[in-house]
């Protein structure tokens, strides 16, 4: 099964830029998608493959080339401390699978 | 605007059957070409894609739960279902139901809150 790899955890300081990696074999050929989580909270879809859902910051952007999607945020607020996830839907065998989460401390 | 709302029992005794159900607010199950899912969260962990269903009833499972997992439509209602069978404590998470994927776009969006169930005797 395909199998996505995050990195723990990420911490930037505010102002600066947050990289958030996603790992997986040939990930540039598939559809990346990231998800936000604030404790207590269900996920918010915060880029879907190619965009920003509408009311997004424009400071949230996604990048994907060989085996690593990024999920980029810039000018890191503390509000953007929280989980994040990558995920895709593999079309061939209908499944879907999520990263395991990198968890965003903003110093 | 979409919402999505879980309901079912907060406690489920080992070896039972897990029930809930997603009621849909805002929009039809039956349009616009979307999956309707169940995802669970173990306390203090990742997401685990449990499966999707279409309005039609076509579904597709996580492979590690397959054996146990059925997931219904209720067009009528507007609502979608999960039952989890044999549960045991390693079952006890948070589950919420979501809107997707739909073909070409192969996100979850929205969410619902999310609903504890625990495992315990």
């Amino acid at each position: 099964s395909y199998v996505l790899t995050q990195p723990p955890s990420v911490s930037v300081a505010p102002g600066q830029t947050a990289r958030i990696t996603c790992g997986g074999d040939n990930i540039g050929s598939k559809s990346v998608h990231w998800y936000q989580q604030k404790p207590g909270q269900a996920p918010v879809l915060v880029y879907d493959d190619n965009d920003r859902p509408s009311g997004i910051p424009e400071r949230f952007s996604g990048s994907n080339s060989g085996n690593t999607a990024t999920l980029t945020i810039s000018r890191v607020e503390a509000g953007d401390e929280a989980d994040y996830y990558c995920q895709v839907w593999d079309s061939s065998s209908d499944h879907v699978v999520f990263g395991g989460g990198t968890k965003l401390t903003v110093l | 605007q979409v919402q999505l709302q879980e309901s079912g029992p907060g406690l489920v005794k080992p070896s039972q059957t897990l029930s809930l159900i997603c009621t849909v607010f805002g929009g039809s199950i039956s349009s616009d070409g979307y999956y309707w899912s169940w995802i669970r969260q173990h306390p203090g962990k990742g997401l685990e894609w449990i499966g999707y269903i279409y309005y039609s009833g076509s579904t597709y499972y996580n492979p590690s739960l397959k054996s146990r997992v059925t997931i219904s439509v209720d067009t009528s209602k507007r609502q979608f279902s999960l039952k989890l069978s044999s549960v045991t404590a390693a079952d006890t998470a948070v589950y919420y139901c979501a809107r997707g994927p739909r073909p070409s776009q192969g996100w979850f969006d929205p969410w619902g809150q999310g609903t504890l169930v625990t495992v315990s005797s």
